[in-house]
């Protein structure tokens, strides 16, 4: 298996909804990656979890929340989003963090749009 | 804050034609990637190099990284409509408090027409 699963692929949610997005992987990567897109942008680093621990918060705000209950699965809960925050939401993975040849398995992402 | 200049930020050009994306920084990264990312989904790795004065070759694309380990360049060969994509650089950071954390470009629009 060498893929990065996100689900859902696509997600509408109201400003006063709480949702969840969840990402999977089976590779036997220990760092995982949260991103954010706008369109024709690239990728905004968000959170990185090292070892299952949080060991980078891009100042972040606090509507979106991290957890990584395992090695390969990690979530983003969502909660009074603002319409701003519809974008592309990429997960990535890789073996570790410190190794520079290490490249980026992403997801296909979660297209969310808040109305 | 270690930042990436990516050019050009759009290129429309015929199919046979030759392109050349250039990304460029002030600051040493430890690894630079390259990844090709198609409408509605993520963003592919095409190429890690690691080597100051480093040259890779995929095919018709042929990744070159800058001896001071500041810039990189992506020449395609011969462009085919299949290589339309939003192109992407990205820098890797290694060590202090950014460990892991990987720098993007503003990216590439490629368009190749038939």
């Amino acid at each position: 298996d060498t893929e990065v699963t996100q689900t859902p692929k696509h997600l509408v949610m109201g400003m006063t909804n709480k949702k969840s997005l969840k990402c999977e992987q089976h590779m036997g990567h220990r760092a995982m990656y949260w991103y954010k897109q706008k369109a024709k942008k690239p990728p905004e680093l968000m959170f990185v979890y090292s070892y299952e621990k949080l060991s980078i918060n891009e100042s972040v705000p606090s509507r979106f929340s991290p957890e990584c209950p395992n090695s390969s699965l990690l979530n983003l809960h969502l909660h009074a989003l603002q319409p701003e925050d519809s974008a592309l939401y990429l997960c990535a993975s890789t073996p570790g963090a410190g190794d520079n040849s290490w490249g980026y398995t992403f997801g296909s992402g979660t297209r969310l749009t808040v109305v | 804050t270690q930042l990436l200049e990516q050019s050009p930020q759009f290129l429309s050009i015929q199919e046979g034609e030759n392109l050349t994306v250039y990304c460029n920084s002030s600051s040493v990264f430890s690894s630079l990637q390259w990844y090709r990312q198609e409408p509605g989904e993520g963003p592919v790795l095409l190429v890690t190099v690691v080597t100051g004065g480093e040259v890779k070759k995929l095919k018709r694309l042929t990744f070159q990284f800058g001896d001071a380990r500041k810039d990189s360049s992506l020449h395609i060969t011969a462009a085919q409509p299949g290589d339309t994509g939003l192109y992407l650089c990205a820098g890797r950071n290694a060590g202090g408090t950014s460990y892991g954390k990987l720098t993007f470009g503003q990216g590439t629009i490629l368009t190749v027409h038939p």
